[in-house]
């Protein structure tokens, strides 16, 4: 079974401009979420969508937005991009249905803001 | 909101030695706790565990987790690391009911031959 996948695993992009990164859950998993991931500030939770609605949502400013399409890949953008916004981005997927779900990390998109 | 702590940022052990990591969480309901593994250069891996029952549970390569639940506190151990065992280490909370992680600021450890 293939893990999760993250496109692009790089990225360079300049303050103002936006970004848009994607992320295939593992087969059959209906919930991906999205963290952040910075020397600083440590894994982050971003939001969490299930079934294409965004089921639950971290502390980050509006800048920050995400969608589910139908098969479960997910999206997530950065508008107005802030030297800030370097960081590692993790996408996780899980089944999703219950309370007890394993949540699986692909290798992430680091984006550098220059 | 709830809090992970893991108090030892960086350690190095020898080869053979034995390995405890502290993790304490904040919240004070009902919580799945978990520690993740992140080896230099991929991606963040499950290393264990604990949803309820037997407090003590087991995980891949030898490591095993202690929740103590009147300390708040999810220890990883085990007894005689390795060279490959050098990565960086996170213990993760998710209260029942929600669905996002709250990570620790997680631990190095370097294991030297």
């Amino acid at each position: 079974k293939a893990g999760v996948t993250q496109t692009p695993r790089y990225l360079i992009k300049t303050r103002g401009q936006q970004v848009t990164l994607s992320c295939s859950p593992i087969s059959g998993h209906r919930s991906v979420s999205w963290y952040q991931q910075t020397p600083g500030q440590g894994l982050q939770f971003l939001f969490e969508y299930f079934s294409e609605t965004q089921r639950n949502k971290g502390n980050f400013p509006g800048r920050f937005s995400g969608r589910q399409f139908s098969n479960s890949r997910s999206e997530m953008n950065v508008s107005t991009l802030e030297l800030g916004d370097s960081a590692l981005y993790l996408c996780a997927s899980s089944p999703g249905l219950a309370d007890q779900n394993i949540q699986y990390f692909g290798a992430g998109t680091r984006l550098s803001v220059l | 909101a709830q809090s992970v702590s893991q108090h030892n940022h960086h350690v190095i052990l020898s080869e053979a030695a034995s390995l405890e990591l502290g993790c304490n969480y904040s919240y004070g309901g009902t919580v799945n706790l978990f520690w993740y593994v992140q080896y230099p250069g991929q991606h963040l891996q499950l290393l264990l565990k604990y949803f309820s029952g037997d407090p003590l549970v087991k995980g891949i390569k030898g490591f095993e987790a202690e929740f103590i639940k009147s300390k708040f506190s999810f220890n990883l151990r085990k007894p005689s690391v390795q060279w490959s065992d050098t990565a960086e280490y996170f213990c993760a909370v998710i209260h029942t009911g929600r669905r996002a992680l709250t990570f620790g600021s997680g631990t190095r450890l370097q294991v030297q031959p």
